[in-house]
């Protein structure tokens, strides 16, 4: 079975930093092209960004509103997930999730989920 | 970029058909056949329904179907059930390696 946990988050300052963890588990972590999604309470899905594969050249691809103060890596050696948070705005208030795709579909679309975890910005 | 275009709400009664739109522009859902829909219950992690515009992952009921028109994909569910309520997103590969959400559609079952 497929798990995504999510940690990291808090309370953060405007201006402030934090990073965000996804551990992942029931899956080949290495292959996978994973993507962050964060969801501001209330509100709808956002897409912030995605990191490939190493196989495919681990690359990364950010929204605009995050592109230049996020940053996403991963550690295949430990089957982790993270998202670096700088700069933080009160609009990057949210529920933040780690989520991958079905195998072999492209980083198109968001199969597996976590339970997401909550970053608040405020003074 | 802005988000795509989903009616802030439907409604339909038990065993009606239901159709929800997620409009776009050629730079995203009209140049790709990479729409996904998602399913999400308050307090729930989102749930993929469809992806590449019709496939349905294994263990989604198949009143759940897609499609697309030009620039708008649809997302169709019948035989509603009380279980369908919920809030509904679709999302579009886009320009520049990034995907994009819609709005979100909330779907009351009367």
């Amino acid at each position: 079975e497929v798990q995504l946990v999510e940690s990291g988050g808090g309370l953060v300052k405007p201006g402030g930093s934090v990073r965000l963890s996804c551990a992942a588990s029931g899956i080949t972590f290495s292959d996978l092209w994973m993507n962050w999604v964060r969801q501001a309470p209330g509100k709808g899905l956002e897409w912030v960004g995605r990191i490939k594969s190493e196989t495919d050249g681990g690359t990364t691809d950010y929204a605009a509103p995050v592109k230049g103060r996020f940053t996403i890596s991963r550690d295949d050696s430990k089957n982790t997930l993270y998202l670096q948070l700088n700069s933080l705005k009160t609009e990057d208030t949210a529920l933040y999730y780690c989520s991958t795709d079905i195998p072999m579909t492209g980083g198109t679309n968001f199969a597996y989920w976590g339970q997401g975890t909550l970053v608040t910005v405020s003074s | 970029q802005s988000a795509l275009t989903q009616p802030a709400s439907v409604s339909g009664s038990p065993g009606q058909s239901i159709t929800i739109s997620c409009t776009g522009t050629s730079s995203d859902v009209g140049n790709y056949n990479l729409v996904s829909w998602y399913q999400q219950h308050p307090g729930k992690a989102p749930k993929l329904m469809i992806y590449e515009v019709i496939k349905r992952p294994s263990g989604v009921s198949s009143r759940f179907s897609g499609s697309k028109s030009g620039t708008t994909a649809s997302l169709t569910i019948s035989g509603l059930q009380a279980d369908d309520e919920a809030d509904y997103f679709c999302c579009s590969y886009a320009a520049y390696n990034t995907l994009i959400f819609g709005g979100g559609t909330k779907l009351t079952v009367l």
